[in-house]
């Protein structure tokens, strides 16, 4: 099945820093999502972005689908910007069960 | 309602028993999604719903666990004889339709004791 690998696994930045998050999948997709799950355990929707760039706020994304890895940037990051932040693609022809990465882990300080 | 709701938030129960977890989807969306997560993990794909049919069912573990749409709009994750290796947070996500994107619920984490 697809590979979904996420980097870096865990990430400790100081108020203010900026972060580029990384997704790789090892086949072809028509879906990709990236997810903050809070502390409570919430999964929050940050991008629907199976290609191209978009942004919102302090947050953007891109996703080259030919070369098959998405970026997630976090500018000027906040204490709640903390918390685990998931890749997940849905399979080309096989519907939308997606597949999760294992996520990377955002430590933000004060 | 707003957004994916699920019930209930939490679920004690033995091992052996028999447990039912609700999903009410965001209005509109045909295409529902079972996840489980277990601790330190991504969420893991279980079953798809297009409508009232189950329309890929492959990430079930095995055939205690069962899930029905029967509106096409709630659906009911039934996990029978239960383990303690079902201990873990099942969410719950829906989508317009099949190339939509996705909205989960808040889970419901499931102990067996």
């Amino acid at each position: 099945g697809i590979q979904v690998e996420q980097s870096p696994p865990d990430l400790i930045l100081q108020e203010g820093a900026n972060s580029t998050l990384r997704c790789n999948f090892s086949d072809s997709v028509n879906n990709l999502q990236w997810f903050h799950q809070n502390p409570w355990g919430q999964l929050i929707n940050l991008f629907y972005i199976p290609s191209g760039t978009k942004q919102n706020g302090r947050l953007s994304a891109t996703t080259v689908a030919t070369e098959r890895y998405s970026l997630l940037y976090i500018s000027s990051s906040q204490t709640t910007d903390s918390g685990v932040y998931f890749c997940a693609v849905g399979l080309d022809n096989y519907g939308q069960n997606f597949v999760f990465g294992p996520g990377t882990r955002l430590s933000v300080l004060p | 309602g707003a957004g994916v709701s699920q019930t209930p938030s939490n679920k004690v129960t033995e091992k052996g028993k028999y447990v039912e977890l609700r999903c009410d989807p965001i209005s509109g969306h045909t295409a529902l999604y079972w996840y489980r997560q277990s601790l330190g993990q991504g969420p893991e794909f279980l079953i798809y719903f297009q409508g009232t049919g189950a329309a890929d069912d492959s990430g079930l573990p095995n055939d205690r666990f069962f899930a029905v749409r029967p509106e096409g709009s709630v659906s009911t994750l039934k996990i029978q004889r239960t383990e303690r290796g079902d201990s873990a947070v099942y969410l719950c996500a829906s989508s317009f339709s099949r190339d939509h994107e996705q909205f989960f619920g808040p889970g419901t984490r499931l102990t067996v004791l």
